[in-house]
């Protein structure tokens, strides 16, 4: 079955440390991105990328990092210069000739 | 100003009935499209319906529709026959822009819960 896997579901870290949340999708899909859900809040772009070697940055980009060197594949780092990590983060993925994201399972990161 | 509003932070609907959950947007770019994704407790995002600036007719899919009003900048998405398995958080999004560079900006959500 084609879809977008994220790995871990649960991730916990301590403060200081960076920690990289997996994305994987075999949609073949150019597009992928990420974004941070805080509760009661909706969804922020932190990253996207149109093609291999090439991401952009969305409008919290500070203290992430990602690459993408497989179109499958658009790991992100949350480093510890992010100020406030512990949420909800999203990736999906989407065609050039459709409109619609396809979302994965989601990683909730909580930073003590 | 906010891209994408939904003024409705949680709605309640009996089992069986319809109910339209609301969503107003402000755009200038004359190609945009309204989305409409559904995240249960899981916390995956299912897309449920999109609706083109241009598209003449209202979308539908299943019991959902959406009531694309371009003057006044709604699009608001109606369930018809609510389920129990309805209950979750509504998430309406815009796009903005020519196909290939999709920035999508999206609402805070509704939570709906259906009463049996």
């Amino acid at each position: 079955d084609g879809g977008i896997t994220q790995s871990p579901k649960y991730l916990f870290r301590k403060e200081g440390q960076n920690v990289t949340l997996s994305c994987e999708q075999n949609l073949n899909h150019d597009a992928m991105y990420w974004y941070r859900q805080d509760p009661g809040q909706g969804l922020r772009l932190i990253y996207y990328s149109q093609i291999v070697n090439d991401f952009q940055k969305g409008d919290i980009a500070e203290g992430y990092s990602v690459s993408r060197e497989k179109k499958e594949s658009f790991p992100l780092t949350v480093t510890s210069a992010q100020k406030n990590p512990t949420a909800f983060y999203l990736c999906a993925s989407s065609t050039t000739a459709t409109y619609e994201q396809y979302f994965g399972p989601g990683t909730r990161l909580t930073v003590t | 100003a906010q891209k994408i509003t939904q003024t409705q932070p949680g709605m309640f609907v009996q089992e069986k009935e319809a109910v339209t959950l609301d969503c107003t947007y402000d755009t200038s770019d004359p190609s945009y499209g309204l989305f409409w994704y559904k995240q249960p407790s899981s916390g995956e995002m299912i897309f449920l319906i999109y609706q083109g600036s241009y598209d003449q007719q209202n979308a539908t899919e299943g019991r959902y529709s959406l009531n694309f009003q371009k003057a006044r900048k709604s699009a608001n998405l109606v369930i018809s026959a609510s389920q129990l398995g309805d209950s979750a958080m509504y998430f309406c999004a815009m796009r903005e822009g020519l196909r290939g560079y999709q920035k999508v900006t999206f609402g805070i959500g509704t939570k709906l819960q259906v009463i049996p």
